[in-house]
């Protein structure tokens, strides 16, 4: 149980575009998600937390009009990375928490974004 | 002081041997910990949580010192497949538990 699901794994963009990650949580219900980005040799950073039905917290230094959260079921989440720059090539992971139980997190698998 | 720090390491172990990690918190409001393993270009997964009481899962043993704001990671007979870095975790009360991630340690198992 506890399965976490990205689309895409790996998607390749130009500059200028948007693209949109979806994070679902497939055999469980999440209240909330965390979205992370992660640099080669980095620790995973916090970008946002989103809670189902409300607008997502941003950590400092984190647009939020660049990086747009929408967490519209307790099954999904996606993240959209708007006007793309080759510096928001990154790996994104999202995780989702459980409604019940523990505060653990699952992670999704991860998607690989290279800006052109 | 950060949040959460860990050694990054790498600890280099040959195989059959035990390591241990410590992960230090600075807030005593802290509530929940866990272990979270994270292999090259892969997503972390959950190892185990931390309880008070501690908790033990096959050669993994993870204990929580809450009077000195640390948890710890003991693996026993390590293989080589135990190569990963091992990320600690810890969620503070107020809201939505946000977890924070310490950097890492990195854990090298050889023959």
């Amino acid at each position: 149980g506890a399965v976490v699901s990205q689309h895409p794994s790996r998607v390749i963009c130009k500059s200028g575009t948007s693209v949109k990650i979806e994070c679902r949580s497939l055999d469980f219900q999440a209240t909330t998600m965390f979205w992370y980005r992660q640099f080669p040799k980095q620790s995973l950073m916090l970008m946002a937390t989103s809670n189902e039905g409300s607008k997502a917290t941003y950590e400092q230094g984190v647009e939020k009009d660049k990086f747009l959260i929408n967490h519209a079921s307790l099954t999904l989440s996606t993240l959209t990375v708007t006007s793309a720059h080759p510096e928001d090539s990154s790996f994104y992971i999202c995780s989702a928490r459980s409604t019940s139980g523990g505060y653990e997190q699952y992670f999704g698998p991860g998607t690989r974004l290279t800006v052109t | 002081r950060k949040e959460v720090e860990q050694d990054p390491g790498p600890f280099n172990v040959p195989e059959g041997a035990t390591v241990a990690f410590n992960c230090t918190y600075s807030n005593s409001a802290s509530q929940s910990f866990f272990w979270y393993r994270q292999d090259c270009r892969k997503e972390p997964k959950l190892l185990m949580s931390v309880y008070s009481s501690g908790n033990e899962d096959g050669r993994f043993t993870a204990q929580l010192n809450r009077a000195s704001q640390y948890i710890s990671l003991l693996i026993r007979d390590s293989k080589l497949s135990d190569s990963a870095t091992y990320l600690c975790v810890v969620s503070t009360s107020g809201g939505s538990y946000i977890p924070t991630f310490g950097r890492g340690t990195s854990l090298i198992v050889h023959p």
